[in-house]
């Protein structure tokens, strides 16, 4: 059970290169996460996919695409980098349980991406 | 104003140390909340969940009330391995389906 897998661990780019980061999970979770994180500014969430299917925008999706190909994989793709997408990118799924009286959402996260846009 | 808001310190401490972190959430619609602990250049990692009636997992104990929003960590005895960021984690809405995260506060326990 490798749990949340993110590749590649490290990417240099060039301002207008395009590539895909790639992220899967064993854990038969229905929800996937793309975040970035950067110095002072914490994690943002930039796209999530609530169930196989479906994505959704969330704080910062300029700039981005995703692609929910099956239940396992969440991919996400800069279609044409800028400096300011430099940053550490993390995938994540989620388990739901029931915890009474709400439901509780754990989050498990993969190593990340260190990108960086020169 | 920032829906998770976390003092960032830095909080250094002596090892032996008690040390509590506070974070307040502006969602009142928030129903669930978690401690995640990030060390350096690693990915964040569930630390505890956040119950309404208080909970304790060891030297760890989170604390929740609702009425002001409010949630904390106390950490007790703390050791040189406690050094990391702890961020604060609420629900985003009644769904649950996005995960809230504060920016973190930093803790660096010394010998």
């Amino acid at each position: 059970n490798a749990g949340v897998t993110q590749t590649p661990k490290f990417q240099v780019l060039k301002t207008g290169q395009s590539m895909t980061l790639q992220c899967a999970q064993d854990m038969n979770h229905n929800s996937m996460y793309w975040y970035r994180q950067d110095p002072g500014m914490g994690l943002r969430l930039i796209y999530y996919s609530a169930s196989e299917g479906t994505t959704d925008k969330g704080e910062v999706p300029n700039g981005y695409n995703v692609s929910r190909l099956n239940k396992r994989e969440f991919s996400l793709r800069l279609e044409s980098a800028a400096p300011s997408q430099t940053s550490v990118y993390f995938c994540a799924s989620t388990l739901r349980k029931r915890l009474e009286p709400a439901l509780s959402y754990e989050q498990y996260f993969g190593p990340g991406t260190r990108l960086t846009v020169t | 104003r920032k829906e998770v808001e976390q003092d960032p310190g830095p909080f250094n401490v002596p090892e032996g140390a008690t040390v509590a972190f506070n974070c307040t959430y502006s969602n009142s619609a928030s129903q669930s909340f978690f401690w995640y602990r990030q060390d350096c250049r690693k990915e964040p990692k569930l630390l505890m969940s956040v119950y309404s009636s208080g909970n304790e997992d060891g030297r760890f104990t989170a604390q929740l009330n609702r009425a002001s929003q409010y949630i904390s960590l106390l950490i007790r005895d703390s050791k040189l391995s406690d050094s990391a960021t702890y961020l604060c984690v609420a629900t985003g809405n009644q769904a649950g389906t996005a995960l809230i995260f504060g920016k973190g506060t930093t803790l660096s326990v010394s010998s």
